[in-house]
């Protein structure tokens, strides 16, 4: 059963850049067809999908956030990451890694989530 | 961007019930319709996908229906742990889309 976790800094100021990573075990990062995945949640409120990377490097973004993204793969530590630039209050959210499978088309596996703050 | 509306955004029943939880896509998604259980404090967990499909390990309580743009959740009688937020989500197109959800509560 693979197993994601995020990491990454709690508090970040605003105009900064958060950058968190996303650990795998239980299962290659570099093996099957997955995409690696970023959605978001402020408190109290509903899902935003930020973006997926696949094994090779190609990456899909949400528009709404695609200027200020940038997600990468390292296979070699299996880990794959995010980083959001020029953030601001309404950055602030839980963030989650999942697994999602490229056949089926679904988020099967999650990370718990990391709640990041933005705030000077 | 395909924009999902869930109906109603909180719901109120009883350990018993039966409930139907109602999402709407802003266009076409043929049957690329997946439905998401979360509970406080938690990540969500998948409950169907492909509209209809129950996940692996998923209660047979739990059935999804529809294609299109209309789609509905199922829960034929409500257990104390179906007490969470469901989210819908399309994964036709990106961005990839969650309705707002529906908060299940105790009665």
């Amino acid at each position: 059963q693979v197993q994601l976790q995020e990491s990454g800094p709690g508090l970040v100021k605003p105009s900064q850049t958060l950058s968190l990573t996303c650990t795998v075990s239980g299962g290659s990062i570099s093996s099957g067809d997955y995409y690696w995945s970023w959605v978001r949640q402020p408190p109290g409120k509903g899902l935003e999908w930020i973006g997926y990377i696949y094994r090779s490097g190609t990456s899909f973004y949400n528009p709404s956030l695609e200027s200020r993204v940038i997600m990468s793969v390292d296979m070699s530590k299996n880990q794959f990451s995010l980083s959001l630039s020029s953030v601001t209050a309404a950055d602030t959210a839980v963030y989650y890694c999942a697994r999602r499978d490229g056949q089926l088309l679904v988020h099967g596996d999650w990370g718990q989530g990391t709640l990041v703050t933005v705030s000077s | 961007d395909i924009q999902m509306t869930q109906s109603p955004s909180s719901l109120s029943a009883s350990v018993g019930d039966r409930v139907t939880i109602t999402c709407r896509a802003s266009q076409s998604i043929s049957t690329y319709l997946n439905w998401y259980q979360q509970k406080p404090g938690k990540a969500p967990k998948l409950l169907i996908y492909g509209a209809s499909t129950l996940q692996s390990g998923v209660p047979s309580r739990f059935t999804g229906s529809g294609s299109g743009t209309d789609f509905t959740l199922t829960i034929s009688s409500l257990q104390p742990e179906d007490f969470a937020t469901y989210y819908c989500q399309q994964s036709y197109s990106t961005p990839l889309t969650f309705g707002q959800g529906t908060r299940l509560e105790i009665k």
